[in-house]
């Protein structure tokens, strides 16, 4: 599906607190998610991804959860630093489907307080 | 890991003349790469994907005359905005699948303005 708006949802926490960034995704076929943060004025950088046939994948102070019932992704970020702040996106794909490019989701711009 | 390079960063152009942006892989080969705009404050769009040694496919509304990609080598595709207007001012971030494995790895983007 296409991401449309023109605001990001915000999410400030404080630094050491966990965040939880949430993304609905818009294609049941899809079968490949992805989290992205971006810092301004650079390209994605990948933080973590998942299949369809897990519902949760762990990182460095990172989670990927995947509720494919309701289309549903989030991401959890352990001990937040003020080096996490930066805009957030999900992005699915259908692996294999032939369209091959990834949709991003709106985004979130996540802020870390002091 | 995989790194892909872009260029310009950022290049400033005049209403009415083209501008190149190039895209390399630099540590992989890529089969496939895509190009992506993305306008402030909004997600990325998907604006068409280039095999290498075919032509691009181009998302809907995405005018293929006005958007020029060529992707002539496993490790180089290049954007073209011609005859650029000041609405194609933008950030456009190119990414690249490496042959090899299923992942995406993205340029730095390049801030385009047309003035």
């Amino acid at each position: 599906g296409e991401s449309v708006g023109l605001h990001l949802p915000t999410l400030s926490v404080q630094e050491g607190d966990n965040s939880i960034i949430n993304c609905a995704y818009s294609n049941s076929a899809s079968d490949y998610f992805i989290w992205y943060k971006q810092e301004s004025g650079k390209g994605p950088q990948f933080i973590i991804d998942i299949r369809s046939n897990m519902d949760k994948r762990q990182g460095q102070r990172v989670t990927v959860l995947l509720n494919k019932t309701v289309k549903h992704l989030s991401l959890q970020i352990a001990a937040t630093q003020p080096g996490d702040s930066a805009v957030y996106f999900c992005a699915e794909n259908i692996m294999g489907g032939g369209a091959d490019g990834l949709t991003f989701g709106k985004g979130t711009h996540l802020i870390i307080q002091p | 890991g995989a790194v892909v390079s872009q260029h310009p960063s950022r290049v400033i152009c005049k209403s009415g003349t083209s501008v190149k942006i190039e895209c390399r892989s630099l540590d992989f080969q890529a089969t496939t790469m895509f190009w992506y705009r993305q306008f402030p404050k909004q997600s990325l769009m998907l604006m068409a994907t280039s095999n290498e040694g075919s032509k691009a496919t181009y998302e809907q509304g995405v005018e293929k005359d006005k958007f020029l990609i060529n992707h002539a080598s496993l490790t180089l595709s290049t954007l073209t905005v011609t005859s650029a207007h000041p609405e194609d001012s933008s950030f456009y971030i190119c990414s690249a699948r490496d042959h090899l494995w299923y992942g995406y790895t993205f340029g730095s983007g390049t801030r385009l303005t047309v003035v």
